[in-house]
């Protein structure tokens, strides 16, 4: 059964601390993706990758950091300097059909206590 | 370079009226278009997409969406709501042909359906 998984899906955090959200997907797609959401601000990319080894920043990536190692998988680390992190964060990939359809995981809901 | 404008952060319906969301794009290319719907805590989930095959796109759950060149619009409508549709809709562009390359989302619009 393909698509993509986020982990863990409630995660707590202290502040100062760097946490680190997994994504994974068996779909066979390329470029992967990661969007912050807050309550009326829609979607905000923060970085993508189009290829293995490689990653772009987006609009907000300051405090976050990524890594491409593996095709399947895409971990999102929000660093310490990272002053806002609470939101919902959302993966997603999207594959070599030419129409840019972009598929999302469920999501992981990052809490800042 | 790509945006989009959602019309109404909140458009509320009675169950059984027209569902009609707004979406007006920019596009310096010729644009892939899509909507997605998200239920609390939830991913988005692909409702339909415009890739210039026709002009009048069905998706899932009843709804369509029109691409109208001349208003650079992708309206979603669906002819009668019904209280599982509450939810979060995202209108989303992208440039025709360019790869994998991230969607453009408008700020999404929510809409409540009342018994």
């Amino acid at each position: 059964d393909g698509g993509i998984t986020q982990s863990p899906k409630y995660l707590f955090r202290k502040e100062g601390q760097n946490v680190t959200l997994s994504c994974e997907q068996n779909l066979n797609h390329d470029a992967m993706y990661w969007y912050r959401q807050d309550p009326g601000q829609g979607l905000r990319l923060i970085y993508y990758s189009q290829i293995v080894n490689d990653f772009q920043k987006g609009d907000i990536a300051e405090g976050y950091s990524v890594s491409r190692e593996k095709k399947e998988s895409f971990p999102l680390t929000v660093t310490s300097a990272q002053k806002n992190p609470t939101a919902f964060y959302l993966c997603a990939s999207s594959g070599q059909g030419v129409y840019n359809e972009q598929f999302f995981g469920p999501g992981t809901r990052l809490t800042v206590l | 370079a790509q945006s989009v404008t959602q019309l109404g952060s909140h458009v509320s319906v009675s169950e059984g009226a027209l569902v009609l969301l707004r979406c007006n794009y920019s596009s310096s290319v010729p644009p892939y278009l899509f909507w997605y719907v998200q239920y609390p805590n939830q991913g988005l989930q692909l409702l339909l997409k415009y890739t210039s095959a026709a002009t009048l796109v069905k998706g899932i759950n009843g709804f369509e969406a029109e691409f109208k060149k001349s208003e650079t619009s992708f309206h979603l409508t669906k002819p009668s709501a019904h209280m599982s549709d509450a939810a979060e809709y995202f209108c989303a562009v992208s440039g025709a042909r360019s790869g994998n390359t991230p969607l453009v989302f408008g700020k999404g619009t929510r809409l409540s359906v009342i018994a």
